[in-house]
């Protein structure tokens, strides 16, 4: 059981366009999820927190308008990467929680983009 | 929450016990300890977490010490699949999970 899908795998995409991220809680609801990044050899830095039905929480120094999220169901949350750049080329992971109260996170397999 | 310290690199042989450790000596009383495993390109994968008492289920034994100030995370028999970059993350609660620079643990033949 708490399975999250991630869809794209990878995605490639050329400069000032925009590329949407899917992420699913196959089994289980979540009203909280989770989007990381992560640079080549590197460790993951959490990008926001997205809540059903509400805004995200973005951490300091990710830009909300370029980074969109949207968490409409209990069972799926996406995020955009709008006018991509190269410097936006990286590992995006997202995960769900799997009971409100631990921090027992099931994360997707991850979207690899890389801007050309 | 608590700065967690951790070895940058282990090595282990397969079929052999793999001991990971980690420092926490500023944990505060509410938080727990926590541990993922990140194998390569791959996302991160939830193996246990405790708060004071030793845990284990079917992927590893946790044990942390009685102040609580350090912790080991033990992979029984340890499998060239167990390469990986193992998290030692204390949090409370409900917080926020961010992640450090981990240990990088290879199994070797």
């Amino acid at each position: 059981g708490a399975v999250v899908s991630q869809h794209p795998s990878w995605v490639i995409c050329k400069s000032g366009t925009s590329v949407k991220i899917e992420c699913r809680s196959l089994d289980f609801q979540a009203t909280t999820m989770f989007w990381y990044r992560q640079f080549p050899k590197q460790s993951l830095m959490l990008m926001a927190t997205s809540n059903e039905g509400s805004k995200a929480t973005y951490e300091q120094g990710v830009e909300k308008d370029k980074f969109l999220i949207n968490h409409a169901s209990l069972t799926l949350s996406t995020l955009t990467v709008t006018s991509a750049h190269p410097e936006d080329s990286s590992f995006y992971i997202c995960s769900a929680r799997r009971t409100p109260e631990t921090n027992v996170l099931t994360f997707g397999a991850g979207s690899r983009l890389t801007v050309l | 929450d608590a700065k967690t310290t951790q070895p940058t690199s282990m090595d282990c042989a397969e079929g052999r016990a793999a001991n990971l450790p980690c420092n926490h000596s500023t944990i505060s009383g509410n938080e727990y300890v926590y541990w993922y495993r990140q194998i390569h390109s791959q996302g991160p994968q939830y193996i246990i977490h405790g708060l004071k008492n030793n845990e284990t289920n079917e992927m590893a034994s946790l044990i942390i010490t009685e102040d609580r100030k350090s912790s080991t995370l033990i992979l029984p028999h340890a499998t060239l699949r167990d390469t990986a970059v193992y998290y030692c993350i204390v949090i409370g609660s409900n917080y926020k999970l961010t992640f450090g620079k981990g240990t990088l643990l290879t199994v070797n033949p």
